[in-house]
């Protein structure tokens, strides 16, 4: 059972580039959801998603878009690259019950030089 | 305004001694959960313990327990009988509007990294 999966685990980005970073879960969950955690600090809130084709902005949606075509994959999509969005992105998921709690993929590094 | 609040970047204890680490929340919700995760330095998010909003008593997973105040808005994680691997970032993370349908936001605290000395 793979749990949550994130790809790239590391990437390098120049200022203005852009890129996708793929989360896909395979234990049919229905919520998922992007955080950032910039060095030494929590996890903030980008987007979430209760199910296919419903997305919605978490606390830091600025410089960010989701999908949700499929309840199996989440993708946060990067448009114009900026330094400020140098962090570690998790993607999570759960079941769309109270006391269950979210699954978490490895990560993905990201740094835009 | 900030959700959850955790007031101690950071904490010290001894091998074998017990540690509290604080968290705090804000909610206007009635019925919300209350999660604590493990970050050790590798990176990954460890689930370690639940508590329902409608709990009456409060949770218990081996070593973890939490003293759950719901009138003070606390939700403290309890490690008894710390040991070297307890090393690593604690959060408190809070999910609201439950059973509302659409509205179940996970969010987190801004942890707090405990250090267990032999």
């Amino acid at each position: 059972n793979a749990g949550v999966t994130q790809t790239p685990k590391f990437r390098i980005l120049k200022i203005g580039q852009s890129m996708t970073l793929q989360c896909t879960q395979d234990m049919n969950h229905n919520y998922m959801y992007w955080y950032r955690q910039d060095p030494g600090m929590g996890l903030k809130l980008i987007y979430y998603s209760v199910g296919a084709g419903i997305t919605d902005k978490g606390e830091v949606p600025n410089g960010y878009n989701v999908s949700r075509s499929t309840t199996e994959d989440f993708p946060l999509r990067l448009e114009l690259a900026a330094p400020s969005q140098t962090s570690v992105y998790f993607c999570a998921s759960s079941y769309p019950t109270p006391r269950t709690e979210a699954f978490f993929g490895q990560g993905t590094r990201l740094t835009v030089v | 305004a900030q959700k959850i609040t955790q007031t101690q970047p950071g904490m010290f204890v001894q091998e074998k001694e017990a540690v509290t680490l604080d968290c705090t929340y804000d909610t206007s919700d009635q019925s919300y959960g209350l999660f604590w995760y493990k970050q050790p330095s590798s990176g990954e998010m460890i689930f370690l313990i639940y508590q329902g909003s409608y709990d009456e008593q409060n949770a218990t997973e081996g070593r973890y327990s939490l003293n759950f105040q719901k009138a003070r808005k606390s939700a403290n994680l309890v490690i008894s009988a710390s040991q070297l691997g307890d090393s690593a970032m604690y959060f408190c993370a809070m999910r609201e509007g439950l059973g509302q349908g659409g509205s179940e936001k996970l969010v987190f605290g801004k942890g707090t990294k405990l250090t267990v000395n032999p």
